[in-house]
């Protein structure tokens, strides 16, 4: 069963300090990557989109990165407004389902 | 450009009433997606249009669970008899074919 599993659940930072967010995957078939960003009372924002293994994408201070098990966003020097909840998401084969992870609550403190 | 629309933003029902939770997509998207939203959980997936085709209900929890999407637009979820359990953040996004999905503010739905 096509199953996505995000690590930390919860993750408190100082400003500045940089760190990586996990997610696991196993699915029949990958098309497609996804990242979100959920604030609180709203809908999430869409990140980045990997589609193969050694893929990297960038913006501002965050990059994902993708293996053939596994995806990495890896946040930078992050800022206060870079706390929220980061989804991830993976496409499979049929295109017709996307699969999400719990996500992870990153809190970044002044 | 305007974005995934969904109405009403919040909705407060007693056990056993029947709601309608409404999302109007992206002009020219394709692709409609439902999902469900629990308290710090991630997405359940509901159910799928995707043009003129059959919707993938696979998603549906219950017989109690029915959406329909009227020309190619607008699409409506009805939750019949709800239950406590129903209570959740209901999410709408919207896509072009093969393309990332783009998401709507949900509807929260209390039920007493």
């Amino acid at each position: 069963e096509d199953q996505v599993t995000q690590s930390p659940e919860a993750l408190r930072l100082q400003e500045g300090e940089s760190s990586s967010l996990n997610c696991s995957y196993t699915v029949s078939g990958l098309r497609g990557l996804f990242w979100y960003r959920q604030d609180p009372g709203k809908g999430p924002e869409f990140l980045f989109t990997l589609y193969s293994a050694g893929e990297e994408k960038e913006k501002e201070r965050l990059k994902a990165t993708l293996t053939k098990k596994e995806s990495f966003l890896h946040i930078t020097a992050p800022k206060p407004e870079d706390s929220a909840t980061y989804l991830c998401a993976v496409q499979d084969h049929n295109f017709n389902k996307f699969y999400f992870g719990s996500g992870t609550k990153l809190n970044v403190k002044p | 450009g305007a974005g995934v629309s969904q109405s009403p933003s919040n909705k407060v029902t007693e056990k056993g009433k029947d709601v309608e939770l409404r999302c109007d997509p992206i002009s020219g998207h394709t692709a409609l997606y439902w999902y469900r939203q629990s308290l710090g959980q991630g997405l359940e997936f509901l159910i799928y249009f995707q043009g003129n085709s059959a919707p993938d209900k696979s998603g549906l929890p219950s017989d109690r669970f029915s959406a329909e999407r009227t020309g190619g637009s607008v699409s409506t979820l009805t939750i019949q008899r709800t239950q406590q359990e129903d209570s959740a953040v209901y999410l709408c996004a919207s896509s072009k074919e093969r393309e990332p999905q783009h998401f709507g503010d949900g509807t929260r739905l209390s039920i007493l």
